[in-house]
């Protein structure tokens, strides 16, 4: 089935760095991918759709300059959080919709998420 | 008021019960309807995937919609402690974005 990657699963940067997550269609293309962060015990909170060639769409209240997306490819988004500071913590999720026949459900493309990067900012 | 609702829990219950885990909408547009489990400091996984009204079984799991009360529920029979997890409804209309409930916490003690 269709695989979506996500690197580091951990990351422990210091306030003031920036830090790159990198989300990977491993064996199909995504012109489209979103970006979700999640709080412990808290849903999902979408944060952006990432469009292959184009600028994201970032969601109401969600600070574009602090968080910068590139879909440089068909087959990966990058999310980087600038200048992290420790409310920046956070779990950060990538998915995408693998094409009808190529996902967990056969005749629909339905959304495959990443195993998830968590991020700490000391 | 929530487009989604669900009782974020924490649900706890013994090794062999019938877990019911149940999400309210208001969006009568909604067309999929999808549970997902996430387990601690994972991704969700997409557990199990309707489109109409009725019942979905997949093993132990099974998934109930009913469109007309806006209701959608996950049965798991015969639960096991490997099913501890967070368990999130989700739904959407063609072409939108998903939208998620809460998430329920359970856990199933040996």
């Amino acid at each position: 089935g269709a695989v979506v990657s996500q690197h580091p699963s951990w990351v422990i940067c210091k306030s003031g760095t920036s830090v790159k997550i990198e989300c990977r269609s491993l064996d199909f293309q995504a012109t489209t991918m979103f970006w979700y962060r999640q709080f412990p015990k808290q849903s999902l909170m979408l944060m952006a759709t990432s469009n292959e060639g184009s600028k994201a769409t970032y969601e109401q209240g969600v600070e574009k300059d602090k968080f910068l997306i590139n879909h440089a490819s068909l087959t990966l988004s990058t999310l980087t959080v600038t200048s992290a500071h420790p409310e920046d913590s956070s779990f950060y999720i990538c998915s995408a919709r693998p094409p009808s026949g190529r996902g967990p459900v056969a005749g629909a493309n339905v959304l495959t998420f990443g195993a998830g990067s968590r991020l700490t900012v000391l | 008021q929530k487009e989604v609702e669900q009782d974020p829990g924490p649900l706890s219950v013994p090794e062999g019960a019938i877990v019911s885990l149940n999400c309210t909408y208001s969006n009568s547009a909604f067309q999929y309807f999808m549970w997902y489990r996430q387990y601690s400091r994972k991704g969700p996984e997409l557990l199990m995937y309707t489109y109409s009204s009725g019942n979905k079984e997949d093993g132990r799991f099974t998934a109930q919609v009913d469109k007309s009360s806006k209701y959608i529920s996950l049965f798991i029979r015969d639960s096991q402690p490997s099913d501890s997890a967070t368990y999130l409804c989700a739904m959407e209309t063609s072409g939108s974005r998903l939208t998620f409930g809460e998430g329920t916490q359970l856990t199933v003690n040996p």
